[in-house]
């Protein structure tokens, strides 16, 4: 079965809110994370990173939040943009795991109201 | 610096064609992958190269070949397509491990009849 999943796989929000997209996983030897944005007919683009040793990472306008206690990950987009719409991937990876590498989630697509 | 690049970005097959998609990087990487993507699913990994020469099998290999004859470039290969092969293809790299962040193509959306 799949060890990353999202709560919601679709999440309409006003533009110039906040949102927040949820991950969870299962593995508990996942130490490294990612998540994607996929835009309609592109390919997935790497948006920000974090690994088990944090709990927390910025970037640009996203944050990453890690709660490895209940095995959760979320990513948080400040003042979402009409350019915001898209689908949002979790991936996870166990660094002594397989050579399967990353896990991908199903995606949550972001909707963004005028 | 192009990244990832594909071709072709579509292609229609009758079944029973044979066909090869190209995915080049130019960011020196070592890790390159194979991923297919179908409506309502998440990526998952056909083939994958540790590195040139060499290749191997990932969630869904049948029915798929690969090859990786040169560093920068990583073959797919559908010998006798299958309509259950419709989907849109990926290819990605990563530098080192499997667990790096991986850098992904525009995609590939290959249709069979």
């Amino acid at each position: 079965g799949e060890s990353v999943g999202l709560h919601l796989p679709t999440l309409s929000v006003q533009e110039g809110d906040n949102s927040i997209i949820n991950c969870a996983y299962s593995n508990s030897a996942s130490d490294y994370f990612i998540w994607y944005k996929q835009e309609s007919g592109k390919g997935p683009q790497f948006i920000i990173d974090i690994r088990s040793n944090m709990d927390k990472r910025q970037g640009q306008r996203v944050t990453v939040l890690l709660n490895k206690t209940v095995k959760h990950l979320s990513l948080q987009i400040a003042a979402t943009q009409p350019g915001d719409s898209a689908v949002y991937f979790c991936a996870e990876s166990a660094s002594g795991g397989g050579a399967d590498g990353l896990t991908f989630g199903k995606g949550t697509h972001l909707i963004i109201q005028p | 610096n192009a990244g990832v690049t594909q071709t072709p970005k579509f292609r229609v097959l009758k079944t029973g064609q044979s066909m090869t998609l190209l995915c080049a990087q130019d960011m020196n990487h070592e890790y390159m992958y194979w991923y297919r993507q179908d409506p309502g699913m998440g990526l998952r990994l056909i083939h994958y190269s540790v590195g040139e020469g060499t290749t191997a099998k990932g969630e869904v290999p049948d029915g798929y070949n690969v090859s990786r004859l040169k560093k920068q470039n990583f073959l797919l290969g559908l010998e006798s397509a299958a309509p259950s092969q419709t989907s849109v293809y990926f290819c990605a790299s990563s530098l080192w491990r499997t667990t790096d962040t991986q850098y992904f193509g525009p995609g590939t959306r290959l249709t069979v009849l």
